[in-house]
Parts: structure tokens; C-alpha cells; sequence
């Protein structure tokens, strides 16, 4: 079956860095999307992976082992409009999306 | 700008009273999506187009029905809805389907059902 792991919940503070973690097992694989998403919003694109490695994008990285089936998104310098659900998705062999039910992100002062 | 626009943001209806929500891109992208979100879970697909080809997958109930006139335009029609069926509904458009792009989302319409 497909199936996409990610902790429900975590909490960190303003300033600090927080590293969410996410294991997928999907049926063929074409890359690793991350979004975010505010209460009652629409999600937004972060980042895409498909090779192994850190992709770097301003205060926010994701990293892909495909080997591990892994990904972690890594978020600098947390501001507190970081506070957000971050939602993992594997690209499957059909080009659609398996969605994770996302890691609500606290952020404390 | 190129954006994905859905209409109403809210909406609110009767159990039981049929309800049409509008999604529409001005990104001519080849690929909508309709998705289900209910709260703190996954986004459940309940069908796409790629351009006029309808897709439904295995498990949306017969309750949900979506037409795509045009490129730009995708309805969701909920005939009977029930108290489960309150959710939030997201569009999401792709420029193609066979592509490592990502998906574009609108704001979502939150339905209520009474």
C-alpha cells in the first residue's frame, strides 16, 4: 500500500531551527514535495525533490534519501509566522500526489 | 496574475440540499484537481481532469459529481450532501500530467452542512 509518516505535532521557538521528518511508501516514485498550509488556507509550495541531497531555499531546506524513502524539511531563524501545518507528498508512478495528514508546527516566543 | 480562484470561500447548506462549487485558473493549465480536506488530515482526492478526460477515483461516493466545460472552468456538485461532507474542498490545477511541477492550490471553499 502507499503510505506517507509524519508526526502530528511539534513544537519549537522563535529563533530556533526545527527539522520535521517524513518516511513515505508509495508506488513508484517521481519526487518529494513539501507545502505548507495556514489554518483554513489552501497549501503552498515549498519545495520539490527527486535526487538525493539538500536543496536549500533561503531559511527553509529539504533533504531526500531515496534509498531511506526520507525526507526532512529544515526550518531556520523560526518566526512566528512559521506556526503553520507542513504537509509531505510523494509523486507516485501516475504522477499523482499521496499526501501526509501534515506536522502542525508550534511556535513559541 | 495567474492565478486559481474558487467561489463561494463559505458556504453553507441543508443536509440534504444539492450545493455547486466553482473553481476556475487563468494559468491554462491542462490538469484540475478536486480535493476533500477535513481537519488536521490529508487531502483526499475525489477526481481530476486531464483537459476534457474525467478521472474518478475508486472510493469518492456517488454523491460527488464534477463537470469541466472548459479549460478555465471545474464545478463540484454535491447532490445530497450529508453531515460528513463538511470539509474543506480545495481546486488545485498542474500545467500537464506527466510532470514534476507542482500543484498550484486555490483558497479552498469551507462548506457547512445544517
Amino acid at each position: 500500500g502507499q503510505n506517507i509518516d509524519q508526526p502530528t505535532e511539534m513544537t519549537a521557538t522563535e529563533g530556533a531551527i526545527v527539522q520535521i521528518n517524513c518516511t513515505y511508501q508509495t508506488s513508484g516514485f517521481n519526487g518529494l514535495f513539501w507545502y505548507q498550509q495556514h489554518a483554513a488556507e489552501a497549501p503552498t509550495f515549498l519545495s520539490y525533490n527527486v535526487l538525493d541531497g539538500l536543496e536549500e531555499k533561503g531559511r527553509f531546506s529539504s533533504f531526500l534519501s531515496r534509498s531511506k524513502g526520507y525526507s526532512y524539511l529544515l526550518l531556520k531563524e523560526l518566526q512566528m509566522k512559521d506556526s503553520a501545518s507542513y504537509l509531505c507528498a510523494s509523486l507516485d508512478s501516475n504522477y499523482q500526489l499521496i499526501w501526509g495528514a501534515g506536522t502542525k508546527l508550534i511556535i513559541k516566543p | 496574475d495567474a492565478m486559481v480562484i474558487q467561489n463561494p470561500r463559505y458556504q453553507v447548506t441543508q443536509f440534504g440540499k444539492p450545493v455547486t462549487l466553482s473553481c476556475s485558473q487563468t494559468l491554462n493549465h491542462n490538469v484540475m484537481y478536486w480535493y476533500q480536506q477535513k481537519s488536521s488530515q490529508a487531502p483526499k482526492l475525489l477526481f481530476h481532469y486531464y483537459d476534457k478526460d474525467f478521472n474518478n477515483e475508486a472510493d469518492t461516493p456517488d454523491n460527488f459529481q464534477s463537470r469541466r466545460p472548459n479549460t478555465s472552468f471545474c464545478f463540484l456538485d454535491i447532490r445530497s450532501p450529508g453531515l460528513g461532507d463538511a470539509a474543506m474542498y480545495l481546486c488545485a490545477t498542474r500545467p500537464t500530467p506527466l510532470s514534476y511541477n507542482e500543484q498550484f492550490f486555490g483558497p479552498g471553499t469551507r462548506l457547512t452542512v445544517l
